[in-house]
């Protein structure tokens, strides 16, 4: 079974309204990212933080904002999204050794709908 | 040219076929490649690497054409527990923003 854990699994709002993902990994990994899967689209990576430092982010909308508050927890917090931003995100974690990607493990992901 | 390729699906095959997937990319400097599965409305987990002088796991086998650019993999005496969608993922160099996933090829075996 997974050691990434996301919360909620499921999510709907309204284009005014504030929410927080969160994705917590039990793996001792010292990566952790954020992904979007929208329908008949590839994942896209939206952030990454390694050491709990942000190391890349791929052009996101402001309206999206990562947080990641020690090696184990991610959250992403959303603001004012629109419909098209209804999707599948997902939460992995790896472990860099020397800017190198291990394995990233995903968790199950958030569904999120916005109304 | 999008960066990764895969063939459109879904691919309907009965219990114990034979059946291969494509994948292409564009960027030659790409160094590792690998292939992940996704179940229906489940996170991708990653199903093999692939390396350049081919590799087998079991009944899957996965083969990389650097020349070509073109990675697949054949999957031999298909299950029901095969069915899923297919991920073909792209390592382009060092680093933490680089793999790119492909759309993806759905899988259905059926009795």
């Amino acid at each position: 079974e997974t050691g990434v854990t996301q919360t909620p699994r499921h999510l709907v709002m309204g284009m005014t309204n504030k929410k927080s993902l969160k994705c917590e990994q039990h793996l001792g990994h010292n990566a952790m990212y954020w992904y979007k899967q929208s329908a008949k689209k590839p994942l896209e990576l939206m952030f990454v933080y390694s050491l709990e430092e942000r190391v890349e982010n791929n052009s996101v909308p402001s309206r999206f904002s990562p947080e990641c508050p020690n090696s184990s927890h991610l959250f992403l917090h959303l603001h004012t999204l629109q419909p098209e931003d209804s999707a599948l995100y997902l939460c992995a974690s790896s472990q860099e050794l020397a800017g190198e990607l291990g394995e990233q493990f995903f968790g199950p992901g958030t569904r999120l709908t916005v109304l | 040219r999008k960066e990764v390729e895969q063939d459109p699906g879904p691919f309907n095959v009965p219990e114990g076929a034979t059946v291969a997937f494509n994948c292409t990319y564009s960027n030659s400097a790409s160094q590792s490649f690998f292939w992940y599965r996704q179940d229906c409305r489940k996170e991708p987990k990653l199903l093999m690497s692939v390396y350049s002088s081919g590799n087998e796991d079991g009944r899957f086998t996965a083969q990389l054409n650097r020349a070509s650019q073109y990675i697949s993999l054949l999957i031999r005496d298909s299950k029901l527990s095969d069915s899923a969608t297919y991920l073909c993922v792209v390592k382009r160099d060092s680093g933490y923003s680089t793999l790119t996933f492909g759309k993806g090829t759905m899988l259905l075996v059926s009795p």
